[in-house]
């Protein structure tokens, strides 16, 4: 079955220090990994995705991912975190299922990034 | 710029009522969802569309149903609501199968 995990409910950061948000991934075929962040109350937003081509991907907002085939995973990062960092991140993946693409979402991490 | 335009943003609904929760978008884009997001349980995919006069089920279609008669559009309609269907909704688009989707800014439903 084609499959996104977020094995984090919640990750805690101080402000300056690195960050990753983990996601493995489970599809047939290449896969098209997105990133998308969520604030609160509005809709998701498109951070990074990676189609084909160098594993590490440069998104908004200072934020990269790393795709890795060989362990099916595409971790969000970024060097310094930021306070306005905090949000909730959700990583997808696009599989061509059926005749069409078809977006499976994880279930989410929600990023706190203490002052 | 517009975007994806998603009303009501709010709506409180007794059982068996009725309603739709309209989709628009100006971005000419091809491709159109809807999704619920309920906590800790990430975005659903309810149905999609692919073009004009073209949709189809996605994960948890029950309950729900659609229509895309122009490719700006896309409602969603709740024939007999449930308490089952409290939760937030999305509608997005994007321009093909292998871009980033736009979403509007949801409309959260409760079912009371």
């Amino acid at each position: 079955a084609q499959s996104v995990a977020q094995p984090e409910d919640q990750v805690n950061v101080a402000e300056g220090n690195p960050l990753t948000v983990k996601c493995t991934y489970s599809v047939s075929g290449n896969p098209y990994l997105f990133w998308y962040v969520q604030y609160p109350n509005r809709g998701l937003q498109f951070l990074l995705k990676y189609i084909t081509g160098d594993n590490l991907v440069k998104g908004s907002y200072g934020f990269e991912a790393e795709f890795n085939k060989s362990q099916t995973s595409f971790h969000l990062k970024k060097p310094s975190a930021l306070v306005s960092d905090s949000a909730l991140y959700f990583c997808a993946v696009r599989p061509y299922l059926s005749g069409t693409y078809k977006y499976i979402f994880g279930t989410g991490t929600r990023l706190k990034v203490l002052a | 710029n517009a975007g994806v335009t998603q009303t009501p943003k709010f709506r409180i609904l007794k059982i068996g009522q009725s309603m739709t929760l309209q989709c628009a978008q100006d971005m000419n884009h091809n491709y159109m969802y809807w999704y619920r997001q309920d906590p800790g349980m990430g975005l659903k995919l309810i149905y999609y569309s692919v073009g004009a006069g073209i949709t189809d089920k996605g994960e948890v279609p029950n309950g729900y149903n659609v229509s895309r008669s122009t490719t700006e559009d896309f409602p969603l309609r709740l024939e007999l609501a449930a308490p089952s269907q409290t939760s937030v909704y999305f509608c997005a688009s994007s321009p093909s199968g292998d871009t980033e989707a736009f979403f509007g800014q949801g409309t959260r439903l409760t079912v009371v």
